[in-house]
């Protein structure tokens, strides 16, 4: 069965420092594995995605994730949290010849000043 | 590009009318996506369309919701009759699909919903 499961429902960091949020992934192929950010009020954002090429893959607003296949995990990082931040992250994944997206519950980053 | 496009952003109805959400995709892209999103069941998939054709219509909730893809550019999801539980946002997505499933959805705006 193909699933993702974000580790963590809320992560709270002070400005400036490391951003972690966890995800992981089961399935019998090769996923992608994307992350998409939703700030309040707004729709979906594409952040970053892993489609099968470098492991690490670079994002957006300093945001980067690394696909360890060993530990069936996608977690994104940014090295220092700004304010702008806050807002709520979805690992999703898709899977061969599937159009559709599975999501994650997702993650609240709360940044304090 | 002007993205995903949505209307109306909010809706407010009472219960028991119908209410129609429409969504213009992106501009040479051939799948497109019906999202629900509230606090408790957080976002849940209704239904897909590649090229105009409905695929997956399992997560509608049931015979109240209907949703039509008359042409590349242009969908509506429609309500009938509304009830309170059908109140959240609705976001409707597109994407490029290829045979790979490499292909990222980029998200409308939304459509809040409330339904009193």
């Amino acid at each position: 069965a193909q699933s993702v499961t974000q580790l963590d429902s809320h992560v709270s960091v002070s400005e400036g420092t490391p951003v972690l949020l966890r995800c992981n992934y089961s399935s019998s192929y090769s996923p992608s594995l994307f992350w998409y950010v939703q700030h309040p009020n707004k729709g979906l954002q594409l952040l970053l995605k892993y489609t099968s090429a470098a492991t690490l893959v670079k994002g957006i607003n300093g945001f980067e994730a690394e696909f360890k296949k060993s530990e069936t995990s996608f977690h994104l990082t940014k090295p220092s949290a700004h304010m702008s931040d806050a807002a709520e992250y979805f690992c999703v994944v898709s899977f061969p010849g599937a159009n559709n997206l599975f999501f994650g519950t997702g993650t609240r980053l709360t940044v304090i000043p | 590009d002007a993205g995903v496009i949505q209307s109306p952003r909010h809706e407010v109805t009472e219960m028991g009318q119908e209410v129609t959400l429409r969504c213009k995709p992106i501009s040479g892209h051939n799948s497109l996506f019906w999202y629900r999103q509230t606090m408790m069941r957080g976002l849940e998939l209704l239904i897909y369309f590649n090229n105009n054709v409905p695929i997956d219509d399992s997560g509608m909730p049931e015979d109240r919701f209907s949703a039509k893809m008359p042409n590349a550019s242009f969908s509506t999801l429609k309500i009938q009759p509304s009830e309170p539980r059908d109140s959240a946002v609705y976001f409707c997505a597109s994407s490029l699909a290829t045979t790979t499933g490499e292909s990222e959805q980029y998200f409308g705006p939304g459509t809040r919903l409330t339904v009193t």
